[in-house]
C-alpha cells in the first residue's frame, strides 16, 4: 500500500478509556506530523516528529502522547479525554531537506473520534 | 488578526461556472503558498502550490499570489461536480528558529450538476 495510511477510520471512546491511533507511511519521508481538524476551525498541528525525534508540541494537553518508533510509524496514544476532543485526527508526512519546502505534505485520510 | 483568513462559505455553484476562492494573511515571512483540496471522508491532498507573486496554471485550476496585498486565490474554470469539495489554503515561512506551515478554515463548495 502507497502512501498514508491511518488506522482506525472511526472510533468512539468513552472519557477514561485508552485507546491507540495509528500512522504508517510508505513514502520514504523522515518528518510526521499529527494534526487535528475541528468543524469551522483551521488544522491545528499538534506534534512534530522529525527523524522519529519530536521538535514541536504546540502545547497539547498530555491526555495526548506521541509516540514515534521510527521514520515510517506515528502513534497518538489517547487516554481520559473530553468530549471537545472529539475530531478528526490527520497524520501527514514530508520531506524535510532543511530548506523551506513544506508543500509537499502527505496526508492520511484520518481517524474520525468521538468522545461520549 | 487570525494569520490567515478565509471564508468557510459554504459556496454553491452550477457546473461551469468559474469558482473563485481567496485567502488573505498577515505575516509578511510568508513565502509558500499552497492550496489543498479535500473531499468528504479523506485528507487534504496538495492542488498546487506557489512560491513567488503571480499567476500558476494547471489545467483547469490558476492560483494567483498577490504579496504586496497579501491575497492569494485560486481559479476554477469550467467547474464540475467532481470539483465539490473543501478547499484549504496554507502558506509556509520560518521565523522563530523553525518552519511554520499555517492553514486556513477551508471553504467548501459544491458544484451542482
Amino acid at each position: 500500500e502507497t502512501g498514508v495510511t491511518q488506522t482506525p477510520r472511526h472510533l468512539v471512546m468513552g472519557m477514561t478509556n485508552k485507546k491507540s491511533l495509528k500512522c504508517e507511511q510508505h513514502l520514504g519521508h523522515n518528518a510526521m506530523y499529527w494534526y487535528k481538524q475541528s468543524a469551522k476551525k483551521p488544522l491545528e498541528l499538534m506534534f512534530v516528529y522529525n527523524f522519529k525525534e519530536q521538535t514541536e508540541n504546540n502545547s497539547v494537553p498530555s491526555r495526548f502522547s506521541p509516540e514515534c518508533p521510527n521514520s515510517s510509524h506515528l502513534f497518538l496514544h489517547l487516554h481520559t479525554l473530553q468530549p471537545e476532543d472529539s475530531a478528526l485526527y490527520l497524520c501527514a508526512s514530508s520531506q524535510r531537506t532543511g530548506t523551506i519546502k513544506t508543500y509537499g505534505y502527505t496526508f492520511g485520510s484520518g481517524t474520525r473520534l468521538t468522545v461520549v | 488578526q487570525k494569520e490567515v483568513e478565509q471564508d468557510p462559505g459554504p459556496l454553491s455553484v452550477p457546473e461551469g461556472a468559474i469558482v473563485s476562492l481567496n485567502c488573505t494573511y498577515s505575516n509578511s515571512a510568508f513565502q509558500y503558498f499552497m492550496w489543498y483540496r479535500q473531499y468528504s471522508r479523506k485528507g487534504p491532498e496538495l492542488l498546487m502550490y506557489t512560491y513567488s507573486s503571480g499567476n500558476k496554471e494547471d489545467g483547469r485550476f490558476t492560483a494567483q499570489v498577490d504579496k504586496s496585498s497579501k491575497y492569494i486565490s485560486l481559479f476554477i474554470r469550467d467547474s464540475q461536480p467532481s470539483d465539490s469539495a473543501t478547499y484549504l489554503c496554507a502558506m509556509s515561512g520560518y521565523w522563530g528558529g523553525s518552519e511554520k506551515l499555517v492553514f486556513g478554515k477551508g471553504t467548501k463548495l459544491t458544484v451542482n450538476p
